[in-house]
């Protein structure tokens, strides 16, 4: 998936802290996505950016926020970490059909 | 709450067979619909996308849609070990508080398939 790059890889949080999941494309896509993945929940849509400048709220966004800062980047940030929170994070990009994912990052927090 | 239900399997079909996966949707005007493939610990990979006006084959692969009964179908033929993953449907929903800009998914269906 080397047009999707998300950053880090892997990280270990305990509960109250912060941290901000890096998402960047290089296909000049305009939509952004970020996804949650758990154990038998499929992909939840967290929040998105349809284009620069502009984002939405998905299926599950309470406990995160997110910035576009360019047409490249999109970031999410959780404020406060919660044990809920620990998930498999999926950064998707497109600019008609279809979706292309980046690799993911896995957080667990404490 | 629009919707994408899939079995969760798993299925098994022994290799050389002919694996049927299905989903169904609730937003009758959905347009467009996909199928990824995940490998376990891996990001999902599309497979094949089909627009709402016909069916789509491509090497061992084929989606088949039903606007009718709502569902959309992905048959694998001659199956092999490595087919085996889970494959997640996706829908582009419109209607009522939709965006052409969201996919819904399915929880995903477990195919394994035996040498």
């Amino acid at each position: 998936n080397a047009g999707v790059t998300q950053t880090p890889k892997f990280q270990v949080l305990k509960t109250g802290q912060s941290m901000t999941l890096q998402c960047a494309q290089d296909m000049n896509h305009n939509s952004m996505y970020w996804y949650r993945q758990d154990p038998g929940m499929g992909l939840r849509l967290i929040y998105y950016s349809a284009s620069e400048g502009t984002t939405d709220k998905g299926e599950v966004p309470n406990g995160y926020n997110v910035s576009r800062l360019n047409k490249r980047e999109f970031s999410l940030r959780l404020e406060s970490a919660a044990p809920s929170q620990t998930s498999v994070y999926f950064c998707a990009s497109r600019i008609d059909q279809p979706q292309h994912f980046g690799d993911g990052t896995r957080l667990s927090i404490l | 709450q629009k919707e994408v239900e899939q079995n969760s399997g798993p299925l098994s079909v022994p290799e050389g067979a002919i694996a049927s996966l299905n989903c169904t949707y609730s937003d009758r005007g959905s347009q467009s619909f996909f199928w990824y493939r995940q490998y376990s610990g891996k990001s999902p990979e599309l497979i094949m996308f089909i627009y709402s006006n016909g069916d789509k084959e491509d090497g061992r692969f084929t989606a088949q849609l039903n606007k009718a009964s709502q569902y959309v179908s992905l048959l694998i033929r001659d199956s092999q070990p490595s087919d085996s993953a889970t494959y997640l449907c996706a829908v582009n929903m419109f209607g009522s508080g939709g965006s052409n800009y969201k996919l819904t998914f399915g929880k995903g269906t477990l195919l394994t398939v035996n040498p």
